[in-house]
């Protein structure tokens, strides 16, 4: 069974920092893995998307890199900014799942940019 | 943002009352998710569906059921709530077979089983 963890699970930076949020997961067997944001009372907007092919994707300030050997991935974001602070979450999708197309999502890191 | 609504965004129920949940997309995509959010478990995958009619189980699936009669709603049934089921639900909806494409998600229904 896949497992997904996300290291640390809350992180407080001062503005302008560069920061890293790892993920692990036990099965390298995968199709994808996603980068997700959850604001607060709110769904999860993906951020980037890197199939198992691929090493990294890149969106603006943020940068994904996947080691699909080593099962891990890191999210990278550059320059952070009080916007910036929500949670992020890292699901993968299994090739080996029964269950279709279930993502199997780590917990989290709440993230907080201080001004 | 994907066109995703969930209804209701709130609720309050006793223990033993049946609860259903409805997620309605203007995308006219395929697959549809239904997933919970707990503090500690992340986000686990309750049912899905592939198309009208077409559904399966996910990995939390004991307790609930789903139907999908029109490509565009899903509805999430509680037949008997139970206080274990107070969680957030979050529908999602993908437009093939992901694996290749992201899910979009809705913005969630904060259920309370007292």
């Amino acid at each position: 069974k896949q497992e997904v963890t996300q290291i640390p699970a809350a992180l407080s930076v001062p503005e302008g920092e560069n920061l890293v949020l790892n993920c692990s997961f036990t099965d390298s067997a995968i199709y994808n893995l996603q980068w997700f944001r959850q604001d607060p009372g709110k769904g999860l907007t993906s951020l980037l998307l890197i199939q198992s092919s691929q090493r990294e994707q890149t969106s603006g300030r943020l940068n994904a890199s996947l080691d699909k050997s080593s099962g891990r991935s890191t999210l990278y974001i550059a320059a952070s900014q009080p916007g910036d602070s929500a949670t992020y979450l890292c699901a993968v999708r299994s090739q080996g799942d029964n269950a279709g197309n279930m993502l199997t999502f780590g917990g989290g890191t709440r993230l907080m940019v201080k001004p | 943002d994907a066109g995703i609504t969930q209804s209701p965004r709130h609720k309050v129920t006793e223990t033993g009352t049946p609860v259903t949940l409805r997620c309605h997309q203007t995308e006219n995509h395929r697959y549809m998710y239904w997933y919970r959010q707990d503090p500690g478990h992340g986000l686990r995958l309750i049912h899905y569906s592939y198309g009208v009619k077409d559904t399966d189980k996910g990995e939390v699936s004991d307790g609930y059921s789903v139907s999908r009669s029109k490509t565009e709603d899903f509805l999430l049934t509680l037949e008997s709530a139970t206080s274990s089921q107070t969680s957030v639900y979050f529908c999602a909806i993908s437009e093939s077979f992901p694996g290749q494409e992201t899910q979009y998600f809705g913005p969630g229904t904060r259920l309370l089983v007292l």
